[in-house]
């Protein structure tokens, strides 16, 4: 069974850093593309950022671009973002997603919250 | 950037009843290379991660009952559940995954009548 689990959400205070982890299991995990997709409370879905299988390809919504960073470590099977310079619009449940062209499998999410 | 846009914003259908959401995408999310359309349906209960039903415009995700449909092509693409049942209710959203930033839909709230 394919299984996700987002950790590393939290409060930060505005301009902070978050690292968000993404734990997955039930698949061979280095042959899929990963994704984030956020939501902000009672708002609808974002995409966020993509990575490659090798990790050599990764692509970003502009609202993140130069504060987010994607990673992956195939040996632990677990994918990666790095937050900086977190603003009080980054609030949200971030979901970490498979894909296999279309996103098929999605964690439970881990909430950010940024705020003073 | 691809902009999508559902209607309604909201519907309420009768228990047994069709129900039916649209999805527009600014530019065709139909690629030359592989003759697809890039569009996939997502369900999303509260408190619950989406779920995908449809991908590729018109393939039901493995499990997901018969009832759901997807059909079009280019930029025009049509979510119908044939007979709307308890558990349907749900927000649903379509997204393209045709070119960065995948883009969805602002969503559609299926509600009982």
């Amino acid at each position: 069974e394919v299984q996700l689990v987002e950790s590393g959400g939290g409060l930060v205070q505005p301009g902070g850093s978050l690292r968000l982890s993404c734990a997955a299991s039930g698949f061979t995990f280095s042959t899929y593309w990963m994704h984030w997709v956020r939501q902000a409370p009672g708002k609808g879905l974002v995409w966020v950022s993509h990575i490659s299988t090798d990790g050599s390809v990764t692509n970003y919504a502009d609202s993140v671009k130069g504060r987010f960073t994607i990673s992956r470590d195939d040996a632990e099977n677990t994918l990666y973002l790095q937050m900086n310079s977190l603003r009080a619009e980054d609030t949200a449940v971030y979901y970490c997603v498979r894909s296999s062209w279309y996103l098929n499998n999605w964690g439970q999410g881990t909430l950010v919250t940024v705020s003073s | 950037d691809i902009v999508m846009t559902q209607s309604p914003d909201s519907l309420a259908v009768s228990l047994g009843e069709g129900a039916t959401i649209n999805c527009k995408s600014s530019q065709s999310v139909l690629r030359s290379s592989n003759n697809k359309n890039h569009l996939a349906w997502y369900q999303q209960k509260p408190g619950q991660p989406p779920k995908v039903l449809i991908y590729w415009a018109s393939t039901r995700e493995s499990g997901v009952p018969d009832r759901f449909s997807g059909s079009g092509s280019g930029t025009d693409f049509t979510l119908t559940i044939s007979s709307l049942q308890a558990e349907d209710v749900a927000l649903y959203y379509c997204q393209q995954y045709y070119s960065t930033p995948y883009t969805f839909g602002q969503g559609t709230k299926v509600e009982i009548k």
